[in-house]
């Protein structure tokens, strides 16, 4: 079957670095979707990646090994309005999008 | 704002009720679809349009009915709904279906089946 997996829950200091990991299991893959939501807000875009290597984009960094079929974000100099879910979500050969649960990062002062 | 407009943004509703949720998009997207999103799962596909066509078949209980009557548009049609229906539901569109474009969703509508 088709799996994504990533931590439940996360807490992190203000200022500090903070990755969020993700793993995934598809039929084919086309690339792997990293959004943020907010509570009670739409999820957004932060990133895609479908060739392997690090994308950074200012504070926040996207990586993807295929061959590992494993993804993270990486947020640095973290600040309170990070405090989000992060959903990480793969395309598979049918560019069907399998969604992890999200990761819920708590920041602290 | 991701240019994605869901109303209502909360509703409670009996089990005996109809309602229907109401998505907007004015981004020029192809393709709309119907989220379902419940606390610490991962977001349920319920429906696609692309073209104002519907082109997935997921296993969505009948209660549930989408509508597309542009390409603008989509709403959720409920009726005798059951309290594990309770979630918040999402939209979302993207320029084309079955590619690799990203979605924009909208703020959901939280819905409390009582």
């Amino acid at each position: 079957g088709q799996n994504i997996d990533q931590p439940t829950e996360m807490t992190a200091t203000e200022g500090a670095i903070v990755q969020i990991n993700c793993t995934y299991q598809t039929s084919g893959f086309n690339g792997l979707f990293w959004y943020q939501q907010h509570a009670g807000e739409a999820p957004t875009f932060l990133s895609y990646n479908v060739l392997d290597g690090l994308e950074e984009k200012g504070r926040f960094s996207s990586f993807l090994s295929r061959s590992k079929g494993y993804s993270y974000l990486l947020l640095k100099e973290l600040q309170m309005k990070d405090s989000a879910s992060y959903l990480c979500a793969a395309l598979d050969s049918n560019y069907q999008l399998i969604w992890g649960a999200g990761t819920k990062l708590i920041i602290k002062p | 704002e991701t240019g994605v407009t869901q109303t209502p943004r909360h509703l409670v509703m009996g089990m005996t009720n109809k309602k229907s949720l109401k998505c907007e998009q004015h981004l020029g997207h192809n393709a709309m679809y119907w989220y379902k999103q419940s606390a610490k799962k991962p977001l349920e596909l319920m429906f696609v349009y692309s073209l104002e066509e519907r082109v997935e078949n997921n296993s969505v209980p009948s209660r549930f009915s989408p509508e597309c009557p542009n390409s603008s548009h989509l709403f959720l049609h409920l009726h005798t709904l059951q309290p594990e229906d309770s979630a918040l539901y999402l939209c979302a569109s993207s320029m084309r279906y079955g590619e690799n474009t990203e979605a924009f969703f909208g703020q959901g509508t939280r819905l409390t089946v009582v």
